[in-house]
């Protein structure tokens, strides 16, 4: 079975940093896109960007450009997303998800999704 | 604002059929096929319809998609109560080079 198994929530002050994981398992970890979707509190999906672990070739939305940093260790089959200095804007939900090809571009899906980790912003 | 286009809201009796629209343009729903997502209370989304009319292994046949030009839309049929949920559209945009997502439906069952 593939499954996305994501790490626990969070709290942290305005300014600090922070590392969130997303652990792969049921699959090649190398041969699909990881991507990461926010949903802030009682507000609708993201689409952040995605990684592909097999050559680290990264995609970013241009509304999270900048913003935040994704990577992946696949000796360990985990993707991350991070943050340097997190704002109280960045209180959300973050999922990973992973599409059903290898290839990038449309007809393209997410499934399955993580659990979520909740990410909690505030001094 | 979202890139695709839903009703906030959508309601109906146990046993009816309802549908939610999806509208977007040339760039997305007009260049790919769409994806439905179903996200219960307090859960992660999941899947709900892909390709714009298949459902995954599991899904219900009660559940159903459909896309015409730059318009999609999910259909449900013999509501239950269980369905009660936030529903989502998405498409692949070829501008963005990245997929879109609409800002989701909240059907309340009566």
């Amino acid at each position: 079975e593939v499954q996305l198994v994501q790490s626990g929530a969070e709290v942290k002050k305005p300014g600090e940093s922070l590392k969130i994981s997303c652990k792969g398992s049921g699959y090649s970890f190398t041969n699909y896109w990881i991507g990461w979707v926010r949903q802030m509190p009682g507000k609708g999906l993201e689409w952040m960007g995605s990684i592909y672990p097999g050559d680290s070739d990264i995609r970013y939305s241009p509304s999270f450009q900048g913003q935040v940093t994704i990577s992946a260790d696949k000796s360990i089959s985990t993707a991350y997303l991070q943050w340097s200095s997190l704002k109280a804007s960045d209180t959300a939900m973050y999922y990973c998800v992973r599409p059903p090809w290898s290839s990038w571009g449309p007809n393209n899906w997410f499934d399955p999704w993580g659990q979520g980790t909740l990410v909690t912003v505030s001094s | 604002q979202s890139v695709l286009t839903q009703p906030p809201s959508a309601s109906g009796t146990p046993g009816q059929r309802v549908t939610i629209s999806c509208s977007g343009s040339s760039s997305n729903i007009g260049y790919s096929t769409v994806n439905w997502y179903q996200q219960l209370p307090g859960t992660a989304p999941k899947l709900l319809i892909y390709t714009s009319n298949k459902r995954p292994s599991g899904v219900p046949d009660r559940f159903s998609g459909s896309k015409s030009g730059t318009s999609a839309s999910l259909a449900i049929s013999g509501l239950q109560s269980e369905d009660e949920a936030d529903y989502y559209c998405a498409a692949w945009d070829d501008s963005l080079n990245g997929p879109v997502f609409g800002g989701g439906t909240k059907l309340t069952v009566l």
